[in-house]
């Protein structure tokens, strides 16, 4: 799977909108770009997922460049009940067998929304 | 729905001593996992099972076992457990079949495990 680099933290005013990038340049055409978070003490949450195509769902939206070497997840209006560590995953759809089957988690951005 | 159930959410143990971390679900999801997070990182993959009966090392099996014991349930024991196993423990599920499957996985809220 791809390796991503992600900014340790950022901050963001509740009720604005909070963009996190993730950079995934060494991304191959079968993989794709899963955003989970995890608030303290809890377990990974599943935001939303993407191949090449924009993606929207209740929580977030994501954004993949043409390249796909980069994506954004936008929270459009952020709560205080989002503060949390974001993970940016890149994932292949398909393994060619021997290798795990499970999510790379590298140690993401801790989003931190002020009130 | 209560999603991923683990048990306990907490446990003390002495080095060498064994425990089962047990794992439901009730999604009727086919793949499990089972992950650790230490301090400060990001989650690493220990085991998972793309389906009833069969299982496959993570990124980090030593010192671990597992058991797929039917389509819901999932454990995880540590036969002779040592401080570096020292812990938060989370399982996941998701609806694929391993191979080919591109479904979010469902986590649930970890059992905390401390050797002393």
């Amino acid at each position: 799977d791809a390796k991503t680099t992600q900014p340790p933290s950022m901050d963001c005013a509740e009720g604005r909108a909070a963009n996190l990038p993730c950079n995934h340049s060494t991304i191959s055409g079968n993989e794709y770009v899963y955003w989970y978070r995890q608030i303290h003490s809890q377990g990974p949450q599943y935001i939303i997922h993407g191949l090449k195509n924009n993606e929207t769902n209740e929580m977030a939206s994501l954004i993949i460049t043409e390249d796909r070497k980069s994506s954004t997840l936008i929270l459009p209006h952020a709560t205080l009940r989002d503060t949390a560590v974001y993970y940016c995953i890149v994932r292949a759809l398909m393994y060619s067998g021997g290798g795990a089957d499970g999510l790379t988690f590298g140690k993401g951005t801790h989003l931190i929304i002020q009130p | 729905n209560a999603g991923v159930t683990q048990t306990p959410k907490f446990q003390v143990l002495k080095t060498g001593q064994s425990m089962t971390l047990q794992c439901a679900q009730d999604m009727n999801h086919n793949s499990m996992y089972w992950y650790r997070q230490d301090p400060g990182m990001g989650l690493r993959l220990i085991y998972y099972s793309a389906s009833e009966g069969t299982t496959d090392k993570g990124e980090v099996p030593n010192g671990y076992n597992v058991s797929r014991l039917n389509k819901r349930e999932f454990s995880l024991r540590l036969e002779s457990a040592a401080p570096s196993q020292t812990s938060v423990y989370f399982c996941a599920s998701n609806r694929g079949t391993g191979l080919g499957s591109n479904q979010p996985q469902h986590f649930g809220d970890g059992t905390r495990l401390s050797i002393l």
